[in-house]
């Protein structure tokens, strides 16, 4: 099967401009959770969704960052404006509910740079 | 909420010796505990996890140790080899609804011939 993905891969942005990152999770899984890795410190978690809706937001820095997911399927975050301390790599991961729900697959990052 | 703590920040290991790597949390709820290996460049891939109604479990040269008294948990890699080199994370969560992961900084473990 295939594996979350994310797009792009690598993104160089001015600070106050806006960025817009895409995670498509594994087909069928419905939990889909958002994680941030700055400067080589811990990854840190941001949001959970189930489905459509938005479980736990409580990792989101501030209101520059929206993250959605319409129709339940891919998410996308957007960030704006983007600020030197935004930069990082941007994780995606999913897992499904029943059975192993707490196995989360991740996908291969998206590495956000702010100058 | 979770803290968890993870060290060494680096290790660096002769091929065929063993590494362990520990990790302390904080929250007693947590049940759940995954490893995730990550090699440069790429993703963050799942090799081991433990729920806290194990006190040990073991996949060929890798075992995780959890003490839920103490509130820490290990990784232990046996007869390293240099595929083994890369940056290793332990994370903590509940299970159920609450599932997001709270994650340690991250050793960085180097292999030597």
């Amino acid at each position: 099967e295939a594996g979350v993905t994310q797009f792009p891969s690598h993104s160089v942005i001015e600070k106050g401009q806006t960025v817009t990152l895409r995670c498509d999770p594994i087909s069928g899984h419905d939990n889909l959770y958002w994680y941030r890795r700055v400067m080589g410190k811990e990854i840190k978690f941001l949001l959970h969704f189930v489905k459509e809706s938005k479980q736990d937001e409580s990792g989101m820095p501030n209101n520059r960052f929206l993250a959605e997911r319409t129709g339940g399927t891919y998410s996308t975050l957007k960030v704006q404006p983007a600020e030197l301390e935004d930069s990082g790599v941007y994780f995606c991961a999913s897992s499904q509910t029943g059975g192993s729900t707490d196995t989360q697959y991740f996908g291969p990052g998206t590495r956000l740079t702010v100058l | 909420g979770e803290n968890v703590e993870q060290h060494p920040s680096t290790l660096s290991v002769q091929e065929g010796d063993s590494a362990v790597i520990k990790c302390t949390y904080s929250d007693s709820a947590s049940n759940y505990f995954p490893w995730y290996k990550q090699e440069l460049g790429k993703r963050p891939q799942l090799i081991i996890d433990i729920r806290s109604n194990v006190g040990e479990k073991k996949d060929q040269r890798i075992a995780v140790t959890l003490n839920k008294t103490a509130k820490h948990f290990s990784l232990h890699i046996t007869e390293t080899q240099p595929e083994d080199s890369a940056v290793y994370f332990c994370a903590a969560s509940r299970t159920g609804t609450a599932s997001k992961l709270t994650f340690g900084t991250g050793t960085r473990l180097q292999v030597t011939l």
